[in-house]
């Protein structure tokens, strides 16, 4: 039973315009949140983070966004360029339940038009 | 230049045969992971440790083996007992375990 859900395999965007990827979970106790971004053959690497007594949080290009009603979060790129081509992993962890080793998502891979 | 490397990058195996993935972190990270990633699945962990001599099994730890005897090191062993051992496997390693972690360039095997 997947308890971090990235419903879209795949999403395909033009160079410049938003990239919205998009994340659910299903555990309540989920409080720390993290997204990483893996290309081909690589390890991921660490993009952007939120805590659940936030709403968002943002680093230049990179904004997330959480709706703990909804159990959703939301990864926004905006200007994308060709270079987020990745696969974009999104991540929860309970801290407050002791559990930190987060879970992963499937997976969603992004296509940067030029 | 700090970082994890893994090693070697693909790795061949006949079936039956154990293999060990090197995982070497110059970091000074006290947490390290293992994780399976297969086509189209999410990162599943397989084993973690938090500090020397002490690991614990994760998700999917059946036919693996693991050791942390130096901070910097944690590998792990494919046993013959793993069903379906051809996958891509990634280390990581966290300051500790609230921190977001810093992966290896991950090992593909290829059990034949």
């Amino acid at each position: 039973d997947q308890q971090v859900k990235q419903n879209s395999p795949s999403l395909s965007v033009q160079e410049g315009r938003i990239s919205i990827l998009n994340c659910d979970y299903t555990n309540s106790m989920f409080d720390y949140f993290l997204w990483y971004k893996k290309y081909p053959a690589e390890g991921p690497t660490f993009l952007i983070s939120i805590s659940s007594i936030k709403d968002k949080n943002e680093d230049g290009r990179f904004t997330v966004f959480l709706n703990k009603s909804a159990k959703h979060l939301s990864l926004h790129i905006v200007p994308s360029q060709p270079g987020d081509s990745a696969v974009y992993f999104c991540a929860a962890s309970a801290t407050s339940g002791g559990s930190y080793i987060p879970t992963f998502g499937r997976g969603t891979s992004l296509i940067v038009h030029p | 230049d700090g970082g994890i490397t893994q090693s070697p990058k693909y790795l061949f195996r006949k079936e039956g045969q154990n293999v060990t993935l090197s995982c070497e972190q110059n970091l000074n990270h006290d947490a390290m992971y293992w994780y399976r990633q297969d086509p189209g699945q999410g990162l599943r962990l397989i084993y973690y440790s938090q500090i020397v001599n002490d690991f614990q099994k994760g998700d999917i730890a059946e036919g693996y083996s693991v050791s942390r005897e130096k901070k910097e090191s944690f590998p792990l062993t494919v046993t013959s007992a793993q069903k379906n051992p051809t996958a891509f496997y990634l280390c990581a390693s966290s300051i500790g375990f609230f921190n977001e972690q810093f992966f290896g360039p991950g090992t593909r095997l290829t059990v034949l």
